[in-house]
């Protein structure tokens, strides 16, 4: 069982533009939700994260937007550079586990 | 300073083979993770120590066998693996188990 999906396994945005990156939860136990991104053969890198007592958190061309009546989590990149084509992954933690659950990844291509 | 490092950055191994894979962070957390991530795949959580002590195995094979010699340093034991075993292994660590993870770069491990 899935618990947390993104169902965009690809995007593609010109540079200069906006790049909406989208992730769905099934579990309303979770609290903290974070994005990293990732180049091939490297380990991921911690992007920006959300509490669940917050809608929207911001850290430079970074913004996570999360709507928890839907259940939902969304990264904006604006604007876009090459340089953030990479693969992104959003993740959530909290439940009774208290692991970090991934979801399956987006790979963001960012034409110049 | 959020650096997390892990030797070796390959490593080529036989299925009669016994090696380690080290990862070391000086950011005082104390909470670290081994995680196994295929290609096109998310990381997918293996072990985590908590306070030097093991708080959750994933049900991994006993041919992976991890250690925590201190607070600063995390091995992951290897013997007798298998070619599906070839894979990035990750280590990352959190100030406590439950907050941001941060990984390290990754061993490429391949099994012949």
């Amino acid at each position: 069982d899935q618990q947390v999906k993104q169902n965009s396994p690809s995007l593609s945005v010109q540079e200069g533009r906006i790049s909406i990156l989208n992730c769905d939860y099934t579990n309303s136990m979770f609290d903290y939700f974070l994005w990293y991104k990732k180049y091939p053969a490297e380990g991921p890198t911690f992007l920006i994260s959300i509490s669940s007592i917050k809608d929207k958190n911001e850290d430079g061309r970074f913004t996570v937007f999360l709507n928890k009546s839907a259940k939902h989590l969304s990264l904006h990149i604006v604007p876009s550079q090459p340089g953030d084509s990479a693969v992104y992954f959003c993740a959530a933690n909290g439940g009774a586990t208290n692991k970090l659950i991934f979801g399956t990844g987006t790979l963001l291509a960012v034409q110049p | 300073d959020t650096e997390v490092t892990q030797t070796p950055k390959h490593l080529v191994m036989g299925m009669t083979n016994k090696k380690s894979l080290k990862c070391e962070q000086h950011m005082g957390h104390r909470a670290m993770y081994w995680y196994k991530q295929k290609a096109k795949k998310p990381p997918e959580l293996m072990f985590v120590y908590s306070y030097e002590k093991l708080s959750i195995n994933e049900s991994v094979p006993s041919r992976f066998s991890p250690e925590c010699p201190n607070s600063s340093l995390l091995n992951l034991h290897l013997h007798a693996l298998q070619p599906e075993d070839s894979a990035l292994y990750l280590c990352a660590s959190s100030q406590m188990n439950g907050e941001t993870q941060y990984f390290g770069p990754g061993t490429r491990l391949l099994v012949l």
